[in-house]
């Protein structure tokens, strides 16, 4: 079956710092990717996304690249800011699956001032 | 003009009632979902219409039952409310195709007492 796994959380960090974000995923097929992000009361947003091998993501300095050869997906950002805290979630999205995104577990960020 | 509306955004009801969500989208969007978010903030998919059409139906206690008069609105009707069933329960909607957005409305907390 697919699966999306994301480095455990929560992750805190303090301001400027540099943010990784792990994911990984298995899946039957050729999936899209994608980060959303959560912010404290609302709904999930599209961050970023890559729908082809070594295509790179990028909105609000965060950026991801699709990793085919490792089924990798890994977020990053070179300095975060305390506006940035926030759920995470990696996701796949394969056509075959009823169009259904299949997310990780989220990662809850913490950036401190 | 929200894109994906929720209500109500909070439900609190006790055991044993009967309760409906409704979700509206005014992004033509033909596909439209309910999401479950637990404690934990994983996101689990429960079902999946696509014009007005069943498509997708995890494993969902019979009790959860989905309505679409059309294909801009996609209700969700619960029956004897378990303590279980609290949580923040999402809509979505997406077009069809490799790579969409899917794009999530407020979501709904529900708690039961």
């Amino acid at each position: 079956g697919n699966s999306v796994t994301q480095m455990e959380g929560p992750v805190t960090l303090s301001e400027e710092a540099f943010l990784t974000i792990n994911c990984t995923y298995t899946a039957t097929g050729y999936p899209s990717l994608f980060w959303y992000v959560q912010y404290p009361g609302e709904g999930l947003q599209l961050l970023l996304k890559a729908t082809k091998a070594d295509d790179k993501g990028s909105n609000k300095g965060f950026e991801a690249t699709y990793r085919k050869e490792t089924t990798s997906f890994h977020l990053e950002k070179g300095s975060v800011q305390v506006s940035d805290s926030a759920v995470y979630f990696c996701a796949i999205h394969l056509e075959t699956s009823g169009s259904r995104l299949t997310f990780g577990e989220g990662t809850q960020l913490t950036v401190n001032p | 003009d929200t894109a994906v509306s929720q209500t109500p955004k909070y439900l609190v009801t006790q055991m044993g009632n009967d309760k409906s969500i409704k979700c509206e989208q005014n992004l033509g969007h033909d596909t439209m979902y309910w999401y479950k978010q637990d404690s934990k903030k994983f996101l689990k998919i429960m079902f999946s219409y696509n014009n007005k059409e069943l498509i997708i139906n995890e494993t969902v206690p019979n009790r959860f039952s989905p309505k679409s008069p059309d294909k801009a609105h996609l209700n969700l009707h619960i029956n004897s409310l378990e303590l279980g069933d609290s949580a923040v329960y999402f809509c979505a909607s997406s077009q069809p195709g490799r790579a969409t957005e899917a794009f999530f409305g407020q979501g709904t907390r529900l708690t039961v007492v």
